[in-house]
């Protein structure tokens, strides 16, 4: 199995500018979440998705993060318009429940600098 | 409410020392528990997880934890440390086998001494 892929696995962009984090889960999995990493916080949820669907998105930071899942096999997380402080690793990760519980997989992270 | 709480946030150990990474839980109801590990620049890697099955786990690289439910803890240990166990380690745990939602711990950063 190819995992979580995520891309891109760096960027560096200027405070203003929209940034896109894509994520594709490993496939079979229902369920797919986006975490974003950092120093100060460590390692935050900030929404997940069950069946395409978003279920929790209480951990989003403010109404300039969105993110999206479109069909199965692909997901999104963007930042319109991004700040210096959103710095940080954004981990994409996925899983499927099974008679052991729900077992989370993840990607590699996108690194993202706003400068 | 679930939590974990890493009692902490850094541990040095000599190679070959023993490793023991403290967790402590609060669940209401049976919980399921993790350990993951991640390795510097790289995503988290599951080191192993507690279904209830048996309260001894047995992980990957020579890592196991007890689940004390009288503690309530989930401590992880190895019985000798090498230097590629240099890493982040994250307990986690999430609401019996019917929750979607994990929730990590702050982490513990392990050092290797030579």
């Amino acid at each position: 199995d190819a995992g979580v892929i995520q891309s891109p696995r760096h960027e560096v962009t200027e405070m203003g500018q929209e940034v896109t984090l894509r994520c594709k889960p490993i496939s079979g999995h229902d369920y797919l979440f986006w975490y974003r990493q950092t120093m100060m916080r460590g390692l935050e949820l900030l929404i997940y998705f069950n069946n395409n669907v978003p279920i929790d998105d209480s951990g989003m930071p403010e109404d300039r993060f969105s993110a999206k899942m479109p069909n199965a096999s692909f997901s999104t997380l963007k930042i319109q318009p991004s700040e210096p402080r959103d710095s940080a690793v954004y981990f994409c990760a996925s899983s499927f429940r099974d008679s052991s519980g729900n077992t989370i997989y993840f990607g590699e992270g996108s690194w993202l600098t706003v400068v | 409410a679930q939590s974990v709480t890493q009692l902490g946030s850094h541990v040095s150990v000599s190679e070959g020392a023993l490793v023991l990474l403290r967790c402590n839980y609060s669940s209401s109801v049976p919980p399921y528990l993790f350990w993951y590990v991640q390795y510097p620049n790289q995503g988290l890697q599951l080191l192993l997880k507690y279904t209830s099955a048996a309260t001894l786990v047995k992980g990957i690289n020579g890592f196991e934890a007890e689940f004390k439910k009288s503690e309530p803890s989930f401590h992880l240990t190895k019985p000798s440390a090498h230097m590629s166990d240099a890493a982040e380690y994250f307990c986690a745990v999430t609401k019996g086998s019917s929750a979607s939602k994990i929730i990590f711990g702050s982490g513990t950063r392990l050092s290797i001494r030579p």
